[in-house]
């Protein structure tokens, strides 16, 4: 079975900062991997999915994500983090059955 | 393209009340899921539909829970008899395609059962 973990659920960085957020999945073979992101009261943003080839993909909001299959983690990256990145942030895995799974999320607050 | 659309955003109802919620998918998009978030158990996709046919519903808590897509451009999530357990926020995505593509999500709608 495939999961998702999420092992930070809140974090906070200040303002200008580097941001990682920790991904770490199990599944048998190479899945779909995602990152989305929630503001307070909206839907679920895609900020980039890896599903093949370069393992360093880059997203939208100037994030990055760089899957790392000896480690099963897809760790998102930011290297300046603004004020406006402050939401929930999901990582999510797709084996290729449709069926999208999430993990828990990561809040991120941005302190000035 | 306007995206996801669900309606409507909020909803309160009281216990034991019909429940009926929106989507309109992206056009072209093949794929329509339904999602619940809650804070005690995350997002939890409750059914899917491929090419307005139900794939998957294992997800959908009980009888009490139902959905329909009876065409390209429309699906309805009904809860009936509503419950205060229910009240979740519930996503509707859609898909162009099977795994590799990420999922474009609704706004969402939030349902308070008193």
């Amino acid at each position: 079975a495939q999961s998702v973990t999420q092992p930070d659920i809140h974090i906070t960085v200040s303002e200008g900062a580097s941001l990682e957020l920790r991904c770490n999945y199990s599944y048998g073979a190479t899945p779909y991997l995602f990152w989305y992101v929630q503001s307070p009261g909206q839907g679920l943003q895609l900020l980039l999915k890896y599903f093949s080839g370069d393992t360093l993909v880059q997203g939208i909001k100037g994030f990055e994500a760089e899957f790392k299959r000896s480690q099963s983690s897809f760790n998102l990256r930011k290297p300046s983090v603004h004020w406006s990145d402050a939401a929930e942030y999901f990582c999510a895995v797709n084996s290729g059955a449709n069926n999208l799974f999430f993990g828990t999320g990561t809040r991120l607050t941005v302190i000035p | 393209d306007a995206g996801v659309i669900q309606s409507p955003r909020h909803e309160v109802t009281e216990m034991g009340q019909e429940v009926t919620l929106r989507c309109k998918p992206i056009s072209g998009h093949d794929y329509l899921f339904w999602y619940r978030q809650t804070m005690m158990r995350g997002l939890e996709l409750l059914i899917y539909f491929n090419n307005n046919v139900p794939i998957d519903d294992s997800g959908m808590p009980e009888d009490r829970f139902s959905a329909k897509m009876p065409n390209a451009s429309f699906s309805t999530l009904k809860i009936q008899p509503s419950e205060p357990r229910d009240s979740a926020v519930y996503f509707c995505a859609s898909s162009p395609r099977q795994g590799r593509d990420g999922y474009t999500f609704g706004s969402g709608t939030r349902l308070t059962v008193v």
